[in-house]
């Protein structure tokens, strides 16, 4: 079965940091993913990319940005990290259409 | 604008009975819907699938049924175990923008002993 990894279970950083968050998948899949989950509010969408250097913004890129210089990792930064962006970091990849999304084990972080 | 819609934030069921978990959609073009499950500080877990051209797909004690004309889809589980006490999160996507899945707000399932 596809493995997607995330680097970080925990993670606890300081206001105003500059945060990395990496998932590395190996199934050769085009699409990553980096997803949110916060209680009552679901998964939601930060940024996706369907192939190397290739990304598309999700419904909350405000205050992240990321990196896919190679097919099998996708990195998520935090440019300066702020206390509403603590929460459930999940990554995810996908194949092709109509197949299922595969996600890592998340990272909850914690922003002080 | 949120098109899933999971309007029961929790559920309690007893061991060995069926617990049924709701969706509700509003997009039309979705053509692919998935049911996850998630427990506390992990990443979901596919559960099931099914796809638009069928209305029930059934994978050991789970089954998802959907009703196009209502768009509404459900998992049935039968019968429900204690290690099925989980958060299930519903999703759907539409082939013309198969990378955008739209997920629901999550239910809290709890299978009492």
């Amino acid at each position: 079965d596809v493995k997607v990894t995330q680097s970080s279970r925990y993670l606890v950083k300081r206001t105003g940091e500059k945060v990395f968050l990496e998932c590395v998948q190996d199934m050769d899949h085009e699409n990553m993913f980096w997803y949110r989950q916060d209680p009552g509010l679901g998964l939601r969408l930060i940024y996706f990319s369907y192939d190397v250097k290739m990304k598309e913004k999700g419904d909350i890129p405000e205050g992240y940005s990321v990196s896919r210089e190679k097919k099998e990792r996708f990195s998520l930064i935090l440019e300066s990290a702020s206390t509403n962006q603590t929460s459930m970091y999940l990554c995810a990849s996908l194949r092709q259409a109509n197949e299922k999304l595969f996600f890592g084990s998340g990272t909850q972080l914690s922003v002080l | 604008d949120q098109q899933v819609k999971q309007n029961s934030p929790s559920l309690s069921v007893q061991e060995g009975r069926i617990s049924i978990l709701n969706c509700d959609y509003t997009n039309s073009m979705f053509d692919y819907f998935l049911w996850y499950k998630k427990y506390p500080a992990e990443g979901p877990t596919f559960l099931i699938s099914i796809s638009s051209i069928k209305d029930k797909n059934e994978d050991g004690r789970f089954t998802v049924f959907l009703n196009k004309s209502a768009k509404h889809l459900s998992l049935h589980i039968v019968p429900s175990q204690p290690g099925d006490s989980a958060v299930y999160f519903c999703a759907a996507s539409a082939k013309y923008n198969f990378n955008k899945f739209y997920f629901g707000s999550g239910t809290k399932l709890n299978v009492k002993p």
